[in-house]
């Protein structure tokens, strides 16, 4: 089935200490977005690639960057992890406009 | 920015009862979207709306997008277990792909 696979499902770092999440997708579809998800609140959009074109949101702080080698993967990078980056990341895919297919997430814990 | 307001924040339910929830737009909106979230899962997409005044039923929930396409609701009939979660609207603008989501209802049921 075609799908959106985040790797992995928990991930635990130290305060401070680079860490990668990943995203693949088997659908085709042209953009990859991510997002955190903090308890109770709604996913916030960090980032997004429109084909190979990257766009960040004004309010992502520098700390977080992304990579998108293919059409299928991309990668989010936290270089610094600071207590308050621990949450839920969310990867998704769409066509343009068309409806969201959300991976199960990466649940982030920084000790 | 396109903000997107959602009430309420929380419902809780009796099994049977119907409950609505509403989404608002700063802006008019070219399409809305609806997931759902379950408790420690991630969102999946429920339903699309584009046109102005148009209305979708999955089995018991409702959805209606305003005809000014500024405003949208879920309706859920006879509410059950199976119904727990959170529930998000997002809105399209139209000049991107990019979905705005609103704060999500969490929904409660007591049996």
């Amino acid at each position: 089935d075609a799908m959106v696979i985040q790797n992995p499902r928990y991930q635990v770092t130290q305060f401070g200490k680079p860490v990668t999440l990943s995203c693949s997708q088997t659908l085709n579809h042209n953009v990859m977005y991510w997002y955190q998800q903090k308890s109770s609140q709604a996913p916030k959009l960090l980032f997004h690639y429109y084909d190979k074109d990257f766009n960040n949101e004004a309010d992502t702080p520098d700390n977080f960057q992304s990579r998108r080698p293919n059409t299928s993967f991309c990668f989010l990078d936290i270089r610094s992890p600071g207590l308050g980056d621990a949450a839920m990341y969310l990867c998704a895919t769409s066509r343009d406009s068309t409806r969201y297919t959300f991976g199960s997430g990466t649940r982030l814990t920084v000790v | 920015g396109q903000q997107v307001m959602q009430i309420p924040q929380y419902q809780h339910v009796q099994e049977g009862e119907d409950f609505t929830t509403y989404c608002n737009s700063s802006t008019t909106l070219s399409n809305i979207q609806w997931y759902k979230q379950r408790p420690g899962g991630h969102p999946v997409f429920l339903i699309q709306l584009v046109k102005s005044g148009e209305v979708k039923k999955q089995k018991r929930l409702t959805f209606q997008f305003g005809e000014a396409k500024k405003n949208s609701s879920l309706h859920i009939t006879a509410t059950q277990t199976t119904d727990v979660g959170t529930y998000f609207c997002a809105g399209g603008s139209g000049n991107d792909y990019k979905l705005s989501f609103g704060a999500g209802t969490t929904v409660t049921v007591r049996a």
